[in-house]
């Protein structure tokens, strides 16, 4: 079965640092990756997905991710974070049909 | 607005009550998830529909558990003799073949 594994729970930084999340998955198949987002008080949004081919995606505000198939990782970065990006960001993965998630990092970037 | 609707938001319940949920998932999506949410935690699967057809349900769902999409549209999911650890958010998503998940704002439920 897959499961995916969020390595930061809580993540402070300030505004204009750089994000980084650790995701791992464990997936013997082919995996569709996926990282979404939830600011507070809202319902889950998709930042970026991939599926095949480059591995580096870009996807909204900025965010991007990158799929290392050898280290089953899929990372997700911002060069440079917003106070508006505070929120709890889940990384996922599918294989047959069903999203599983991760734990999720809080993040909080203070102004 | 994602355009998945969940009713009601907030259901506050006593211990050993029933409860109902309801999902109506974006009109042309042939495909409808339940999940489960606590606090510190992500989405935990419960099951999901194709059109009208359960396809999969999750060991976390016990026989209090029972969900249902007659119509292929919308769904709901119910909860016989409610506990305490039923406590969480539970949220429905749907999409169409392989296209993104659209998820909506949930149904929080507190048992007391």
């Amino acid at each position: 079965a897959q499961s995916v594994s969020q390595h930061n729970h809580h993540v402070i930084l300030s505004e204009a640092a750089s994000l980084e999340l650790g995701c791992n998955y464990s997936y013997g198949g082919t995996v569709n990756l996926f990282w979404y987002v939830q600011y507070p008080g809202q319902h889950l949004q998709l930042l970026l997905k991939y599926f095949s081919g480059d591995p580096l995606v870009k996807g909204i505000k900025g965010f991007e991710a990158e799929f290392i198939k050898s280290k089953f990782s899929f990372n997700l970065r911002k060069p440079s974070v917003q106070w508006s990006d505070t929120a709890e960001y889940f990384c996922a993965v599918t294989g047959f049909q069903k999203l599983v998630f991760g734990t999720g990092t809080r993040l909080l970037v203070s102004p | 607005d994602t355009g998945v609707s969940q009713n009601p938001r907030h259901k506050i319940t006593k211990r050993g009550q029933n409860v109902t949920f309801r999902c109506d998932p974006i009109s042309e999506h042939n495909r409808l998830y339940w999940y489960r949410q606590t606090l510190g935690q992500g989405p935990e699967f419960l099951t999901y529909f194709q059109n009208e057809a359960q396809l999969e349900k999750s060991r976390l769902l016990s026989d209090r558990f029972s969900a249902e999409r007659p119509k292929g549209s919308f769904s709901t999911l119910e909860i016989q003799r409610t506990e305490q650890g039923d406590s969480a958010m539970y949220l429905c998503a749907s999409k169409e073949g392989n296209e993104k998940l659209f998820f909506g704002s949930g149904t929080q439920l507190s048992v007391l």
